[in-house]
């Protein structure tokens, strides 16, 4: 069985900051790690995800994360943050074998982004 | 536009009534997902199907019932069973045996008891 934790609830940080949204894990098998946005009353968008390769992963939007397999973390960071990127964080890993499609996620972290 | 549609976005419900949420997607994915979101518990997965005709209970399914005819529709009602329905639902789909697991989710319904 996998279990996911997200460390934080809530972060706030002032534009411009920078910031981490730290995510472990828990899985006696290999997984793909995946990190999803939700913006208030909207479903969730695939952030970037962590399929092989690079251990370095970066979305479109400047956020960027690492796989540290020996740590089993998948920590979420960006350099400096805008207004636009309150929301909440979720964090989901899928086994890569006996593989039933399933996600399991994390609790959220809310990223609050104040002027 | 391929992706999934979740109606309707508000959804006010008598208590003791049953009410059914819609999920349908034009994304031609085998697999299909119904989760419940509360405030600092994340995601918790209620019910998912992977083939028509198919489907499998998630971690909090009492109280709720699915069907799936078609490949493109998942309904989820939630039943008068369900002591505390009030939440904001997600339906997502992905590749059935994707290797990758990839979930698209549709953008919710908030359903409230009254």
């Amino acid at each position: 069985a996998q279990s996911v934790t997200q460390l934080d609830s809530q972060v706030p940080v002032f534009e411009e900051a920078p910031v981490e949204l730290r995510c472990n894990y828990s899985s006696s098998v290999s997984v793909y790690l995946f990190w999803y946005v939700q913006y208030p009353n909207q479903g969730l968008q695939l952030l970037l995800k962590y399929l092989s390769g690079s251990t370095l992963v970066e979305s479109i939007n400047g956020f960027e994360a690492e796989f540290n397999k020996s740590q089993t973390s998948f920590h979420l960071r960006k350099p400096s943050v805008h207004i636009s990127d309150t929301a909440e964080y979720f964090c989901a890993v899928s086994p890569r074998s006996g593989n039933t499609g399933k996600l399991i996620f994390g609790q959220g972290t809310t990223l609050q982004v104040k002027p | 536009d391929g992706g999934i549609t979740q109606s309707p976005k508000y959804l006010f419900r008598k208590e003791g009534q049953n009410v059914t949420l819609s999920c349908e997607q034009n994304l031609n994915h085998d697999a299909m997902y119904w989760y419940r979101q509360d405030p600092g518990q994340g995601l918790r997965l209620i019910y998912y199907s992977q083939i028509v005709n198919d489907f499998q209970k998630g971690d909090i399914a009492e109280g709720y019932s699915v069907s799936r005819e078609k490949k493109e529709s998942f309904p989820l009602t939630v039943t008068s069973a369900q002591k505390n329905p009030t939440a904001f639902y997600l339906c997502a789909s992905n590749l059935a045996g994707g290797p990758y697991n990839e979930q698209f989710f549709g953008p919710g319904t908030r359903l409230t008891v009254l």
